[in-house]
């Protein structure tokens, strides 16, 4: 299997602009986590789902975040408006039913709002 | 106070020292204890699984969770500099993990 694919792996736009992170899961994987790694707070869950369902999306910062994921093997989190302060790591995991707590991570997009 | 403390480092030894890594938690519904190691510019992957009190060694690794004081630990020995990378502890109640912020570990030749 290829693991967890994330698209892009660098992303830099300007202020305001609309971002979309893109990640397919390992295949057969029931749960989609899609995380945010900053210096300064960490790897953060921003949302996760079970078979295509949002579970939590509690760690989602504003309504600037949405995210979707409409098939298993496709998920896309969108940033409208960006802010400079969107600038992080995103990352993406998956993992089985039974092994919520192995999780498997992409390689992750690293986003730079200017 | 954050659910989760782990000491960011940096952390730099020779090779072939043991390393301790620790973490300390103060939620005391969190059963399942994880240590997930991060090599630069890659994502994190699953190094040490641990279901609540005790120890478990693979390898070269050791896992400690200590409950009563909510204290959990990983010990690397004879370290090689491919062990390298940023250790992140996780751990959860069967909910949502939640990572410590991680300590960049530096194996020296």
């Amino acid at each position: 299997d290829a693991g967890v694919i994330q698209s892009p792996r660098h992303e830099v736009t300007e202020m305001g602009q609309e971002v979309t992170l893109r990640c397919k899961p390992i295949s057969g994987h029931d749960y989609l986590f899609w995380y945010r790694q900053t210096m300064m707070r960490g790897l953060e869950l921003l949302i996760y789902f079970n078979n295509n369902v949002p579970i939590d999306d509690s760690g989602m910062p504003e309504d600037r975040f949405s995210a979707k994921m409409p098939n298993a093997s496709f998920s896309n989190l969108k940033i409208q408006p960006s802010e400079p302060r969107d600038s992080a790591v995103y990352f993406c995991a998956s993992s089985l039913l039974d092994s919520y707590n192995e999780q498997f991570f992409g390689p992750g997009t690293r986003l730079t709002v200017l | 106070q954050k659910e989760v403390e782990q000491d960011p480092g940096p952390l730099s030894v020779p090779e072939g020292a043991i390393v301790s890594l620790n973490c300390t938690y103060s939620n005391s519904a969190f059963q399942y204890f994880m240590w997930y190691r991060q090599y630069s510019r890659k994502g994190p992957e699953l190094l040490m699984y641990t279901y609540s009190s005790g120890n478990k060694e693979d390898g070269r690794f050791t896992a400690q969770v200590d409950k009563s004081s909510k204290y959990i630990s990983l010990f690397i020995r004879d370290s090689q500099p491919s062990d390298s990378a940023t250790y992140l502890c996780a751990m959860s109640g069967g909910g949502k993990l939640i990572f410590g912020q991680g300590t960049e570990l530096s194996v020296k030749p």
